[in-house]
């Protein structure tokens, strides 16, 4: 069964960073490119980064480009969003997803972030 | 102009059909693309349900019901999410995607609201 814990969500001040962390399990995570996407409260769904299988391969949406740099270790079964310069507009909750080909075919919980003073 | 269009509501008694439209900007051309759609219900993750091309290369979600459907319009340059005998249990946000220039890229969102 395909699992996606999300963690690392919380409180920040504006121009503050935060790492977010997902811990997947239930599938080889080696095999799968994987992506985060975020939902502003009340809002729809935004891509915001994806890095391919083997970390060769990055993207990441334009709200979020240069402050932003997604990993991951193999090795560990994780996934991880830092992100920088935070503000207002990175209030969300923060979805990680596998990605099967150019489908996100499994969600995770997600992990709220609030950027406010 | 968004990449991807939806209606921002639409509502149907049980039973009825539903026949959700994602409408591609002009200019790229729905043809060749790949539109997957997902279920969110309030407080959760969105649901993977079903990808579709066309008629030869198309995919349904692990467990989803096969009246969930996809289809598309070409002369409206929409993918269509069809949803048969709507039930009380189907009221949800539904959201299409493509990957599209390096990216994912999702449509606003409708909201389906079983009368």
């Amino acid at each position: 069964q395909v699992q996606l814990v999300e963690s690392g969500g919380g409180l920040v001040k504006p121009g503050g960073s935060l790492r977010l962390s997902c811990a997947a399990s239930g599938f080889s995570l080696s095999d799968y490119h994987m992506s985060w996407i975020r939902q502003a409260p009340g809002k729809g769904l935004e891509w915001v980064s994806y890095i391919s299988s083997s970390s060769i391969y990055t993207r990441y949406g334009d709200s979020v480009k240069g402050r932003s740099t997604i990993s991951r270790d193999n090795a560990k079964n994780s996934l991880s969003l830092q992100m920088n310069s935070l503000t207002a507009e990175d209030t969300a909750v923060y979805f990680c997803a596998r990605c099967n080909g150019d489908v996100i075919d499994s969600w995770g919980q997600g992990t709220l972030v609030t950027v406010s003073s | 102009q968004a990449v991807l269009t939806q209606p921002s509501s639409l509502s149907g008694s049980p039973g009825a059909s539903a026949s959700l439209t994602c409408t591609l900007r002009s200019g790229i051309k729905v043809a060749t693309y790949r539109i997957s759609w997902y279920q969110q219900k309030p407080g959760s993750p969105p649901q993977y349900l079903l990808t579709y091309k066309s008629d030869s290369d198309k995919q349904q979600g692990s467990g989803v019901p096969s009246r969930f459907s996809g289809s598309k319009d070409a002369s409206a340059n929409a993918g269509i999410l069809l949803i048969s005998g709507l039930q009380s249990e189907d009221e949800a946000d539904y959201y299409c995607m493509i990957w599209h220039g390096s990216a994912y890229v999702f449509g606003s969102g409708t909201k389906v609201t079983v009368l």
